[in-house]
């Protein structure tokens, strides 16, 4: 299986910047990096995706370290609707999406 | 319409039951996924159809029977189930399929069927 390691969990203030790591060790060249998030009581939703370079969208910014063994998902200003859990899936040839555990992440007021 | 629709939003069978949850979208996407979900635990993919063809069926038991009648349609079959397989079931589709082709492209997923077997 596809594995990713996040942290469990992480904080933050509203209206600061969030980064959330990612480690995708067993990557390969044909492999993309996935994120979604998951609000309470709610299907997952798709954030951003890529394979190489970084990434950005209306959303949030990817960066993907240049040997592609880990990522950073960037929100980069943090609203309380951010609360959720955000997974991070390496999709096999850019498919076979198996979640990971996923970070929890808290957003203070 | 950019939507995954699944029906019944709540579902409540006894182990002997037969019952149908059911997945739509209208997006023209040629691949479809079923995922479970427990409490606090991140979504476990099932079964994946590609251009209506089965082609990942992650060892599930066969009491969840998956159906693709044509390419919008997706329907998991259920039947003698037992409690622990009372969950949140998740219907994903994605433009792409999966045979053969790079980068299907990122998932849209339903709101999701809960499952309670009794």
């Amino acid at each position: 299986d596809a594995k990713t390691t996040q942290p469990n969990s992480m904080e933050s203030n509203e209206e600061e910047p969030v980064h959330l790591p990612c480690n995708h060790s067993t990557i390969s060249g044909t492999d993309y990096i996935h994120w979604y998030r998951q609000l309470p009581s709610q299907g997952p939703e798709y954030v951003i995706h890529g394979l190489t370079s970084n990434v950005n969208n209306r959303m949030a910014s990817l960066a993907i370290a240049e040997d592609r063994k880990s990522s950073t998902l960037i929100l980069h200003r943090a609203t309380l609707r951010d609360a959720a859990v955000y997974y991070c899936i390496m999709a096999v040839y850019g498919q076979n999406f198996v979640f990971g555990p996923g970070t929890r992440l808290s957003v203070l007021p | 319409d950019t939507e995954v629709t699944q029906t019944p939003k709540h579902l409540v069978m006894g182990m002997t039951n037969k019952k149908s949850l059911k997945c739509e979208q209208h997006m023209g996407h040629r691949a479809m996924y079923w995922y479970k979900q427990k409490a606090k635990k991140p979504p476990e993919l099932m079964f994946v159809y590609s251009y209506e063809k089965l082609s990942i069926n992650e060892s599930v038991p066969s009491r969840f029977s998956p159906e693709c009648p044509n390419s919008s349609l997706l329907n998991l079959h259920l039947h003698a189930l037992q409690p622990e397989d009372s969950a949140l079931y998740l219907c994903a589709s994605s433009l792409r399929g999966t045979s053969g082709i790079l980068n299907t492209g990122e998932l849209f997923f339903g709101e999701g069927s809960r499952l309670t077997v009794l």
